[in-house]
């Protein structure tokens, strides 16, 4: 499976422990995002990388957020510290570079984090 | 802010029926529209786009129909099919913002037989 691939695909942890998540975009792909799910929502953008430079962040990721993208390849996301309210699906996924005016982003299954 | 409203939250709809879900935005500045497909424990795909140098777009059975006074576009699902139940997103984005996407709320969609 080429698709976007992220691990792991559940994450139970108590409130005040630090979780990470792994994203594995498309191999080609150099533009690589976060996005954060809750239940009966859109997702929300978080973040995003054009190789390994972290061009953006929303002013949903607080300082207790944290993603890297070393080498542009995988890209992890921590989360430290965390709370209740981080109970979400995080999405990642990635799109080619931008050589037209439209560009597609594949997503992955995204990692549920239930925070207790 | 909600930049992107979307409804209604839930639609059923017989099998071989059309199903039709509404997206407004507010920031004129959009320009693109995609509309994302989201089957559970899966994440979004997308199904189909417009800029908004056209009114309407069709592929396959789906359509999306894009008016640009009034800040809304659709999206048509035409002889809707029990494995189109999912749950549907529209979204917005600016051009060389990257694919920045802002979502609407959803809409379960669930085709009966």
């Amino acid at each position: 499976d080429t698709g976007v691939s992220q691990n792991p695909r559940h994450k139970i942890t108590k409130r005040g422990q630090n979780v990470t998540f792994r994203c594995d975009p498309i191999s080609e792909h150099n533009r690589l995002y976060w996005y954060r799910q809750t239940l009966g929502q859109g997702p929300e953008f978080l973040t995003y990388f054009q190789n390994e430079a972290q061009l953006e962040k929303s002013r949903l990721l607080s300082d207790r957020f944290s993603a890297e993208r070393p080498k542009g390849s995988f890209s992890t996301l921590e989360i430290q510290r965390t709370e209740q309210g981080d109970s979400a699906m995080y999405l990642c996924a990635s799109s080619a570079p931008p050589g037209g005016t439209n560009e597609k982003l594949f997503f992955g299954s995204g990692t549920q984090l239930s925070v207790l | 802010q909600q930049q992107v409203k979307q409804s209604p939250q839930s639609l059923i709809v017989q099998k071989g029926g059309i199903s039709i879900i509404n997206c407004a935005y507010e920031n004129t500045a959009f320009d693109y529209f995609p509309w994302y497909q989201q089957f559970p424990g899966k994440g979004p795909a997308l199904l189909i786009a417009i800029r908004p140098d056209v009114s309407e777009k069709k592929e396959g059975r789906f359509t999306i129909s894009f008016n640009k006074s009034a800040k809304q576009f659709s999206l048509h699902i035409m002889d809707s099919q029990p494995g189109d139940s999912a749950t549907y997103f529209c979204a917005a984005s600016l051009t060389g913002t990257a694919s920045k996407l802002t979502f609407g709320t959803g809409t379960r969609l669930q085709v009966t037989l």
